[in-house]
This record gives C-alpha cells, structure tokens and sequence, in this order.
C-alpha cells in the first residue's frame, strides 16, 4: 500500500533554531497538507498545496512558517524560528482530490522545541 | 461552539461489548464525514467515511444524522485491538474551495480483558 513518508521521526531543537520537516507524499496525488497535534489536544489544519502554491492556509500558519516542494517528490515545512509553542506532532498528509476523501497521512515529526 | 464535538471519555469496556460515540458538528455545510482511529502518538488512520444511509464495516456501523448535524459509531463485540483514540472528523470547504479536514477532540476506548 503506498505511503506518506516523513522524516526525521523526532527533532530536538533550541528555541529560535530553523527546522525544515520533510515529507514525500504519495507519487500520484496532488494535494499536499501539513497538519498539527500539540500533545493532548486535536488534530489542525496548517496549510494545504496544490499546483505549486499555497491554496489555503491556517491562523497558526504565521509568517514563520513555509512550505516548498523543491523537486517532484518532496514537499518541506519550514518553520523559521522556532518558539516553545512549537512542539507538537506533524503531520504530512496527501490526497489525489481536493474534497476531503482519500486522505493518506504520513507517520509524523514529533518536533520538540527547548 | 467547537466545530466538531466529541465526549473524550475513556470508555471502559470488557472484551465482547458493545459500544457507541457520538459527535455533533456545527457547519451545515459540511460534506464529507469520517471517523479516524489514532493510536498513541501515532498518524490518524482512516477507520470508514460515514453515509446518510448508514455503513457497515464487519463490526463497525456509522451513522449520520444531517438534520440534526450528528455523528455515531457503533462498534460490536469489542476486541482488545479497538483500545484506541476515534476521532470524528468532517471536511470543511476552503476558501479556495477544496476540503480541508476538521478535527474532533477524540474519543478514547480502552478494552479490558
């Protein structure tokens, strides 16, 4: 069954550090996301790509964040300067239309902010 | 209002039981439905996507109520693999008009022996 690869499984960084989180959706899907899970709460919505652009983004998708898909197969999370609120899990998810169905997620980044 | 309504629970059930979550959601609008299984610090899997009509995967029957904007999962005869956290979810148009997926809080289900 295909998948949604992400690495690096788990990222320790100091506070103000830039991470680039990666992910390698699914070959044949079109729509790109990247979601969010602070320990203990719900799944967000941060950001969704097609086409090469950002279709819609989140609140919590400041400035800070960006997303890049550098070459056919990945598509990157950026987050600048990362702050204590950051930590969370992320997820990168695929899908081969844009209405909800057939979502794929990827295993996730726990991202832990010091 | 919370977009999408879940009672977090635990539910504590014996192997073999029956049990039921509910969820309501807000937006009218809304068009798709699902519920998802997470397991601890783990990536929402899909479980099934849920019809008017009602569907039924083996021991798992989903139910959705559009009028009453309401959500329900049946799970029959509970093994010790459902011990984990089902999270309702409903896509939600953009503003560019795709969907993008909201997020209930989840519900957790521990099964015992």
């Amino acid at each position: 069954e295909p998948e949604v690869t992400q690495t690096p499984s788990h990222q320790v960084t100091q506070m103000g550090q830039e991470v680039i989180l990666r992910c390698v959706p699914i070959s044949n899907h079109l729509y790109f996301y990247w979601y969010r899970q602070i320990l203990g709460q719900k799944v967000e919505f941060l950001v969704s790509f097609y086409n090469n652009e950002i279709s819609e983004k989140s609140e919590i998708f400041d400035d800070q964040f960006s997303v890049e898909r550098p070459d056919g197969s990945n598509f990157t999370l950026k987050i600048r300067s990362t702050k204590l609120e950051d930590s969370a899990m992320y997820f990168c998810a695929s899908s081969e239309n844009g209405d909800g169905i057939g979502y794929t997620f990827g295993s996730g980044t726990r991202l832990t902010v010091v | 209002r919370k977009e999408v309504e879940q009672d977090p629970g635990p539910f504590n059930v014996p192997e073999g039981a029956t049990v039921a979550f509910n969820c309501t959601y807000s937006n009218s609008a809304s068009q798709s439905f699902f519920w998802y299984r997470q397991d601890c610090r783990k990536e929402p899997k899909l479980l099934m996507s849920v019809y008017s009509s009602g569907n039924e995967d083996g021991r798992f029957t989903a139910q959705l109520n559009r009028a009453s904007q309401y959500i329900s999962l049946l799970i029959r005869d509970s093994k010790l693999s459902d011990s984990a956290t089902y999270l309702c979810v409903v896509s939600k148009r953009g503003n560019t008009g795709f969907q993008k997926l909201v997020f209930g809080t989840g519900t957790r289900l521990l099964v015992s022996p």
